[in-house]
């Protein structure tokens, strides 16, 4: 049973023009939220985080929103650039102590010039 | 600080042979994690240790997959005898394991093929 779930595999929006990915969980335990961006033959690396205390991070170009009621965030980036084309995992993070994230199974970006 | 270092980066081998991965996790970390990444089932969290102690190893597919972490600095995840369905990028992160310091870091991936 996937706890996280990114039901878009992949997504193709025209360079200037917002990306939205999204990601649906299903663990009311939830209370920390990671986004992850992986270019091929690299690993994952942090992109933004959110409590779940809070409904929306922003960090320059990328924002994370969390609608906790639906059990819903979302990573908005604008304006979307070339470079921005990768996959994008959101992971979460039960609260029961220093336990591992769970991932989604990733949204692949792609960003037309 | 030169991040998560994993080694190899690539291997090829046959049916049958064993394979080791290596893991060494930044400095400092006290959390380190196995992962495997196929396009069927995403990342897969394999065994996780806090501590140097496996904490959680309900991931790891069969008893033919064993891991260790002899010390803080140093983890192996070894496949003993391989299979071709074994064949995906496997990944060690490591995290500082506080409270606040959620964030884990991921080596660059090995990239495992079994003939």
């Amino acid at each position: 049973d996937q706890q996280v779930k990114q039901n878009s595999p992949s997504l193709s929006v025209q360079e200037g023009r917002i990306s939205i990915l999204n990601c649906d969980y299903t663990n009311s335990m939830f209370d920390y939220f990671l986004w992850y961006k992986k270019y091929p033959a690299e690993g994952p690396t942090f992109l933004i985080s959110i409590s779940s205390i809070k409904d929306k991070n922003e960090d320059g170009r990328f924002t994370v929103f969390l609608n906790k009621s639906a059990k819903h965030l979302s990573l908005h980036i604008v304006p979307s650039q070339p470079g921005d084309s990768a996959v994008y995992f959101c992971a979460a993070r039960p609260s029961s102590g220093n336990t591992p994230l769970v991932f989604g199974k990733g949204t692949r970006l792609s960003v037309i010039a | 600080d030169a991040g998560v270092i994993q080694s190899p980066r690539h291997e090829v081998t046959e049916m049958g042979q064993e394979v080791t991965l290596r893991c060494k996790p930044i400095s400092g970390h006290n959390s380190l994690f196995w992962y495997r990444q196929t396009m069927m089932r995403g990342l897969e969290l394999l065994i996780y240790f806090n501590n140097n102690v496996p904490i959680d190893d309900s991931g790891m597919p069969e008893d033919r997959f064993s891991a260790k972490m002899p010390n803080a600095s140093f983890s192996t995840l070894k496949i003993q005898p391989s299979e071709p369905r074994d064949s995906a990028v496997y990944f060690c992160a490591s995290r500082e394991g506080l409270a606040g310091k959620e964030t884990q870091y991921f080596g660059p991936g090995t990239r495992l093929l079994v003939l």
